[in-house]
């Protein structure tokens, strides 16, 4: 059973435009991070949100987090090429040690 | 360099060798975890620990699979007798465990494991 459904799975654009990622459950999560990772290398953090309704923003990348704190978006503003890679959301429960990762959005920005 | 390490990057072995990965956390982490990752896939829980005691263990981890962490430090994970379908990427996280919520994990690169 897939606790975190990531949509969409692949998500190819051009350099300039704006997108949305998901990452949605039906289970109540305590904390939620979003990660970036490139082909041969491990997840890199890029934030954890805690508190529903939340909204980080990093740089261009911009994270909200459901009232519900159930699911999660990350928006991408102008993307550029370098934000190529695969995205993965990983949800924590109160005392629970391991994480549970979607399957991540690849995303393709072309030049 | 004083993020999480992994060795060996890469190993090719056969069918029924065994297989040990080392992973190096965060030096003040407490917690160390070790995911399996496949193409096209989220990382997949193995296990964890906090310190040296290993607290949770995934039910889907075959009995070839041990882990250890003697002195709370380092870890490795060892597979015997290994399978073609134990290929895929190990990867380690570790993690500073504290009252607040949020579990940040740190990732090392990991370890791509090839069984022929």
């Amino acid at each position: 059973t897939q606790l975190l459904e990531q949509s969409p799975q692949f998500l190819s654009i051009q350099e300039g435009e704006n997108l949305t990622v998901y990452c949605n459950s039906s289970s109540v999560f305590s904390s939620l991070q979003w990660y970036r990772q490139e082909p041969g290398e491990g997840p890199v953090l890029l934030v954890t949100v805690v508190t529903g309704g939340e909204v980080k923003k990093l740089k261009r990348l911009t994270f909200q987090f459901g009232d519900a704190r159930k699911d999660s978006s990350l928006h991408i503003t102008a993307a550029q090429t370098g934000d190529t890679g695969l995205y993965l959301c990983a949800g924590a429960r109160t005392n629970a040690g391991k994480s549970t990762f979607g399957d991540g959005t690849t995303l393709t920005v072309k030049p | 360099d004083t993020g999480v390490s992994q060795d060996p990057r890469h190993k090719i072995t056969k069918r029924g060798q065994n297989v040990t990965f080392r992973c190096d956390p965060i030096s003040e982490h407490n917690r160390l975890y070790w995911y399996r990752q496949t193409l096209g896939q989220g990382p997949e829980f193995l296990t964890y620990f906090q310190n040296e005691a290993q607290l949770e263990k995934s039910r889907l981890l075959s009995n070839r699979f041990s882990a250890e962490r003697p002195k709370g430090s380092f870890s490795t994970l060892e597979i015997q007798r290994t399978e073609q379908g134990d290929s895929a990427m190990y990867l380690c996280a570790s993690s500073l465990r504290g009252t607040s919520g949020g579990d940040e994990q740190f990732f090392g690169p990991g370890t791509r494991l090839t069984v022929l």
